[in-house]
């Protein structure tokens, strides 16, 4: 079983959908939560983190962890063509970064 | 402008022949890293290094080596690469005081071995 485990989709919206992209983990040692986004041909940046449980709001995005059920979630509102993207979940692990597999995300005008 | 520089960008080479693919930071961050992004596997960490003179092993390390005599520069060397190393590779780096949660990513290395 893979630490990180995501949904690799691909997940296609029409503009204006509310987006949800998921990511499970088995380590309960993990303490810092991020969702970097990747643009074909790009390298990933980071999006949005999170340390604790509950909801972080950043505009139109929403980073949520639930650390009981060691299940994270970011919610895109008003989605948007150039959200047309890959999105990776990460974990921190002492300093080094656990990936998931990323969710391919196409929003369509 | 703060990014993360790789060279080359595209790699096309044969079994058994040895290259290097450079990293280089302009940021001073201690922390340098590299990760191979593969379809279905998402990115898996090679080699990192916490500082000059300082690697140590990610996840797939086997088949490659790394060297970090400068701050700034994180090179990754295939002595004799074999098609399983045909990849997308990325570079990154970060400081400890931004948290290593926020690693800067290269724009990526694009490497077919025939």
């Amino acid at each position: 079983q893979k630490e990180v485990e995501q949904d690799p989709g691909p997940l296609s919206v029409p503009e204006g959908a509310i987006v949800s992209l998921n990511c499970t983990y088995s380590n309960s040692a993990f303490q810092y939560f991020m969702w970097y986004r990747q643009y074909s041909r790009k390298g990933p940046e980071l999006l949005m983190y999170t340390y604790s449980s509950g909801n972080k709001e950043d505009g139109r995005f929403t980073a949520q962890v639930d650390k009981s059920s060691k299940y994270i979630s970011l919610f895109i509102r008003d989605s948007q063509p150039s959200d047309s993207a890959t999105y990776l979940c990460a974990m921190n692990q002492g300093g080094k970064l656990i990936f998931g597999q990323g969710t391919e995300l196409s929003v369509k005008p | 402008e703060a990014q993360v520089t790789q060279n080359p960008r595209y790699l096309i080479t044969v079994t058994g022949k040895k290259l290097t693919v450079t990293c280089s930071q302009n940021m001073n961050h201690e922390y340098m890293s590299w990760y191979r992004q593969d379809p279905g596997l998402g990115l898996r960490q090679i080699y990192y290094s916490m500082n000059v003179e300082v690697t140590d092993k990610g996840d797939v390390p086997e088949g490659y080596k790394v060297s970090r005599k400068e701050k700034r520069n994180f090179p990754l060397i295939l002595e004799s690469p074999s098609p399983n190393q045909t990849s997308l590779y990325f570079c990154a780096s970060s400081s400890p005081g931004t948290g290593e949660n926020e690693q800067f990513f290269g724009p990526g290395t694009r490497l077919t071995v025939l």
